[in-house]
């Protein structure tokens, strides 16, 4: 069954540090997304892209980048890690027609100490 | 600009009864699509309903419907004979570009017995 997977699911780093949050989907699908959600907030799009080569900034951009060489995988890197990023990351995928739903990775649960 | 209104941080319900929980939107597009999400405490993002602003017909997907006013700018997601399995936070979205959506902060239901 295709699937979307992300890692690693809890990951604990220190302010500073580069941390890449993996997104995988088997979908086969041209659109993906990063999502963070935080208390309060809802879930708020980072970045997302609509096919290989192709990334584009979402609400909450900033600190954040990604990159597309395959349709496959998503890696979301956070350049240099602040506790304001300490959230709950999703990935999420979707055909590439107008109304087709989101499909959700299982989240990652990160922490900046 | 708040796209997605959610009004109702919580609701309570008990079980075999019917709840509604709010959602309204703001675009000004004539083209777009409104999503309803849940995600129990395990924490996975589950598709549950989609209305396109087209169509005629309120959405129904087994117990849920959609509660579609598109004069008032609302679609209340409608669950009938309420489930245990049915508390979890609920999201309403709104995808009125081409792909990316806009979360609500979402409503916590908690179903008694």
């Amino acid at each position: 069954d295709a699937e979307i997977t992300q890692s690693p699911r809890h990951k604990i780093t220190e302010t500073g540090r580069q941390v890449t949050l993996a997104c995988h989907q088997t979908w086969n699908h041209n659109n993906m997304f990063w999502y963070r959600q935080d208390l309060g907030h809802g879930l708020r799009l980072i970045h997302y892209s609509y096919g290989v080569q192709d990334t584009n900034k979402g609400e909450v951009s900033d600190g954040y980048s990604v990159s597309r060489s395959n349709t496959e995988d998503l890696p979301l890197t956070l350049e240099s890690a602040a506790s304001s990023q300490t959230s709950v990351y999703f990935c999420a995928s979707s055909e590439s027609t107008r109304h087709n739903e989101q499909f959700f990775g299982p989240g990652t649960r990160l922490t900046v100490l | 600009a708040q796209k997605i209104t959610q009004t109702q941080p919580g609701m309570f319900v008990q079980e075999k009864e019917a709840v509604t929980l709010d959602c309204t939107y703001d675009t000004s597009d004539q083209s777009y699509g409104l999503f309803w999400y849940k995600q129990p405490s395990s924490g996975e993002m589950i598709f549950l309903i989609y209305q396109g602003s087209y169509d005629e017909q309120n959405a129904t997907e087994g117990r849920y419907s959609l509660n579609f006013q598109k004069a008032r700018k609302s679609a209340n997601l409608v669950i009938s004979a309420s489930q245990l399995g049915d508390s979890a936070m609920y999201f309403c979205a709104m995808r009125d570009g081409y792909s990316t959506l806009t979360f609500g902060k979402g409503t916590m239901l908690l179903v008694s017995p």
